[in-house]
């Protein structure tokens, strides 16, 4: 099974603020990842945090990483019906990586 | 344009049949990688080659054979003896230079149904 845990669904409505966590297991990554696949397509990486840092922003997206708790979260401001897709975390180190379960996210109007 | 293609989008097999799926990538990238998706799952790892005329296998390698004789290609062949190959495939590669943030660059996708 996957080393690094995510919920499977998280449903929210349109405006509202939308919140994916993660928990992940290999303190030595340097970065910590968020991809976003879309039905039918391949991931597309969404955003990225440096393992020194405890929060990045960028636009709506705000990514938290608690190291101490091993702990990432994706938090997307005023969710559109277009952020409705499944958001994977992962932790790539240099020999391995692994991949969240990923949270399929679904926007209501 | 850079990226990684993935062809066919879609693939048919009756069973019994070997089929292949392409991956090409014209990013430079040393490793590649294999990975099926089923629904509702994460991504398993098949394959994957950190050099040319180099591979190692994933968790789920059973029943698939990979290639490695360019740097750009990356074939997989998904054999009769995989069970329930019936799946989403996924291709990756990867920039090991350090140049960059390191992470994995995807195709977007095949998916193989057996009739």
């Amino acid at each position: 099974g996957e080393d690094v845990e995510q919920s499977l669904f998280l449903s929210v409505r349109e405006g509202d603020s939308s919140v994916i966590n993660c928990t992940y297991t290999d303190s030595s990554s340097t970065y910590l990842y968020w991809y976003k696949q879309e039905p039918g397509a391949g991931l597309q990486l969404l955003t990225y945090i440096f393992s020194n840092m405890d929060m990045k922003q960028d636009q709506r997206l705000t990514v938290l990483l608690n190291k101490k708790d091993k702990h990432l979260s994706l938090r997307i401001a005023d969710t559109q019906t277009g952020d409705s897709a499944i958001y994977f975390c992962a932790e790539i180190g240099d020999n391995d990586m692994r991949f969240g379960a990923g949270t399929r996210l679904t926007v209501k109007p | 344009d850079g990226g990684i293609t993935q062809s066919p989008k879609y693939l048919f097999r009756k069973e019994g049949q070997n089929v292949t799926l392409s991956c090409e990538q014209n990013l430079n990238h040393d490793a590649m990688y294999w990975y099926r998706q089923d629904p509702g799952q994460g991504l398993r790892l098949i394959y994957y080659s950190q050099i040319v005329n180099d591979f190692q296998k994933g968790d789920i390698a059973e029943g698939y054979s990979v290639s490695r004789e360019k740097k750009e290609s990356f074939p997989l062949t998904v054999t009769s003896a995989q069970k329930n190959p019936t799946a989403f495939y996924l291709c990756a590669s990867r920039d090991y230079s350090g140049q960059g943030l390191g992470e994995l660059f995807f195709g977007e996708g095949s998916r193989l149904t057996v009739l």
